[in-house]
């Protein structure tokens, strides 16, 4: 079973700085099927990138993916306040579908 | 546009069977193209797969969860449920279904039902 490992666990940073969060797989992944996802409390996670780099629909362009193999990055170029959340990394490729244990970025 | 929708009871009680619905539009359930499953988030904690199901009856469960949890589809009503046995207070959770698209990678979420485990 592949094991994610987001860092850190916690961000505190500024709005309008940049937001860098990554998440290391316990073996290679197929990057089709890495995803990023934000979360908000009462909320459902919401889908921001798919195939370790592409933007969901909707999703504005400070937020982007990058990264293969075994390490990914998601990073959010300029915080703005709404950014302030929970995000999680997901490979769901093949069974089981596997997530991070989840980055909180927090307001400084 | 996917779309996916829970349904079912929002209490249980310990040692009974939680039962959800999910209901899909915008697309067929008999598609080669879609896996579906289940996750499940505990109120303050992370996301965990439950189990997924492909159009042609292939089921795949988490080894914790294998001997309560069963998967089917019903193309009739275009819906996929989950039944969890034997449940606790540990069960209390938000429930998503959830699918992706093979050929495109797009993963798409229901909004979630909160199932409380309580007598």
């Amino acid at each position: 079973e592949i094991v994610l490992t987001q860092s850190p666990g916690t961000l505190s940073l500024s709005p309008g700085e940049r937001a860098t969060l990554s998440c290391r797989a316990s073996q290679s992944v197929s990057s089709s099927y890495l995803a990023w996802y934000q979360q908000k409390p009462g909320q459902a996670p919401r889908l921001l990138i798919y195939g370790a780099s592409s933007r969901a629909t909707g999703i504005p362009d400070r937020f982007s993916g990058s990264g293969s193999g075994t390490d990914f990055t998601l990073t959010i170029s300029r915080l703005e306040p709404e950014d302030f959340a929970v995000y999680y990394c997901q490979h769901y490729g093949s069974s089981p579908w596997t997530f991070g244990q989840g980055t909180k970025v927090e307001i400084k | 546009q996917l779309q996916l929708q829970e349904s079912g009871p929002g209490l249980v009680k310990p040692s009974e069977t939680l039962s959800l619905t999910c209901t899909v539009s915008g697309g067929s359930i008999n598609s080669y193209s879609y896996y579906w499953g289940w996750i499940r988030q505990p109120p303050g904690k992370g996301l965990e797969w439950i189990g997924t199901i492909y159009y042609s009856g292939s089921t795949y469960y988490n080894p914790s969860l294998k001997s309560r949890v069963t998967i089917s589809v019903d193309t009739s009503k275009n819906h996929f449920s989950l039944k969890l046995s034997s449940v606790t207070a540990a069960d209390t959770a938000v429930y998503y279904c959830a699918t992706y698209d093979i050929l495109t990678a797009y993963f798409y979420w229901g909004q979630g039902t909160l199932v409380t485990v309580s007598s």
